[in-house]
């Protein structure tokens, strides 16, 4: 089973500043099986970016997802205030889907 | 507008069953794959079961493999998931979530949840 590490657990960060969201797969992961999702206190996750660098359906392009083999990041370019969030990567390999841990973007 | 909404949540106590449906709206649901993933209160994203669109091949984690069985009905367009030998640490609010037809393996629309208390 490949485990999903997502790094850091927290970060704390004030509103325009850019983000970089580390997603680091125990073995190789075929990019187009990556995915970020957004999750806000009480609503269920959104699906951010699919195929590693696809942006899904109006989510404004200040969200970037790169990375192949086993480092995936997701990039926030300028945070915006409903961007404090928790971000979680996940693949899907061997007919499982596995999801990274989770990395909380809080207001600093 | 593409809607999946959860029911069937509950208390259960430990060793109990509870069976979990998901009705699907504004898509061709028998195109779709489908799955469920959990979150234990104050936790992560974990995946628990996928079904294919026609039905024929089903998923499971190994926590809940063997208790666990995903069905769907495209008559009715209802994705179920029927959970035996529940335990406390099946606690948790249960996604549906529809994945995506053109092959990204992602999960692109989600509902709200129910929510699975196991507790004595």
């Amino acid at each position: 089973e490949i485990v999903l590490t997502q790094s850091p657990g927290t970060l704390s960060l004030s509103p325009g500043e850019r983000v970089t969201l580390s997603c680091r797969a125990s073995q190789s992961v075929t990019s187009t099986y990556l995915a970020w999702y957004q999750q806000k206190p009480g609503q269920a996750p959104r699906l951010l970016i699919y195929g590693a660098s696809s942006r899904a359906t109006g989510i404004p392009d200040r969200f970037s997802g790169s990375g192949s083999g086993t480092d995936f990041t997701l990039t926030i370019s300028r945070l915006e205030p409903e961007d404090f969030a928790v971000y979680y990567c996940q693949q899907y390999d061997n007919s499982r889907l596995t999801f990274g841990g989770g990395t909380k973007v809080e207001i600093k | 507008e593409v809607q999946v909404v959860e029911s069937g949540g509950g208390l259960v106590q430990p060793g109990g069953s509870l069976r979990l449906s998901c009705a699907a709206s504004g898509f061709t649901f028998s195109n779709y794959a489908m799955s469920w993933v959990r979150q234990a209160p104050g936790k992560g994203l974990e995946w628990v079961s996928s079904i294919s669109a026609g039905g024929s091949g089903t998923y499971y984690a190994d926590s809940v493999k063997g208790r666990f069985t995903i069905s769907r009905d495209s008559s009715k367009n209802t994705l179920y998931l029927q959970m035996n030998s529940l335990s406390p640490e099946d606690t948790a609010l249960y996604y549906c979530a529809r994945r995506d037809a053109s092959g990204w393996y992602s999960l692109d629309y989600w509902g709200q949840g129910t929510l699975v208390t196991v507790s004595s």
